[in-house]
């Protein structure tokens, strides 16, 4: 069975500019995270999908993130205009439905200069 | 607030050697995993275990959720088990509260 797959895996950019990051999650599952986590710290949630539909976005700075999962499977998490303090890992992780074991995909590093 | 303690901070040891990570958790544990991020970052599952105790290989995890703690157990470390231990509870949600870490250096 494949596992979370995101890309990119690396990504640079300038203060102010945008970038967009990509996450398939594990077939059937039905449940979907963004994470991101700062260096030296345990990954914090940004915001959760259930099938298409948002469960809960409570943490997601909304002036400048979005995020969506129109059908149901592959989703997007944008950022614009980025900020330093957005240098992290883009962590996306999935389950097979709610309260059940989530697995974490490879991580996308952002760097904002 | 909801909270996940590990300790210790951080552990040094030299291949071969036990170790035991613990976790303390402020609220009832029903979702507890316990996962080791690689030096590339990776997250990986090691353990879902929100009672009891499991084995795998040379881990080994319990969970006392009525005393709210949980532990792991690393035997005949090796240096391909360096990395940072987190443990993480849901806490009847699904957002996953993460622990500090424990960053493990095993040396040969």
């Amino acid at each position: 069975e494949a596992g979370v797959a995101q890309s990119p895996r690396y990504k640079i950019i300038e203060k102010r500019q945008s970038v967009a990051f990509w996450c398939n999650p594990i077939s059937g599952h039905a449940t979907l995270y963004w994470y991101q986590q700062i260096l030296g710290q345990g990954p914090k949630l940004l915001i959760q999908f259930q099938n298409n539909g948002v469960v809960d976005d409570s943490q997601l700075p909304k002036d400048r993130f979005s995020a969506e999962r129109l059908k149901g499977v592959d989703s997007t998490l944008k950022i614009q205009p980025a900020k330093l303090e957005d240098s992290a890992v883009y962590l996306c992780a999935s389950s097979r439905g709610r309260l059940r074991e989530q697995y974490f995909g490879p991580g996308t590093r952002l760097t904002v200069t | 607030g909801i909270q996940v303690e590990q300790s210790p901070p951080d552990l040094i040891l030299q291949e071969g050697a036990n170790s035991t990570l613990r976790c303390n958790f402020s609220d009832s544990v029903n979702n507890l995993q316990w996962f080791h991020q690689n030096p590339w970052g990776q997250l990986i599952n090691l353990f879902y275990i929100p009672s009891g105790t499991k084995q795998n290989g040379r881990l080994s995890a319990t969970t006392v959720a009525t005393e709210r703690y949980s532990l792991l157990y690393i035997s005949s470390s090796q240096t391909t088990d360096s990395g940072v231990y987190f443990c993480a509870e849901a806490y009847n949600t699904d957002k996953l509260i993460f622990g500090t870490g424990t960053r493990l250096q095993v040396f040969p």
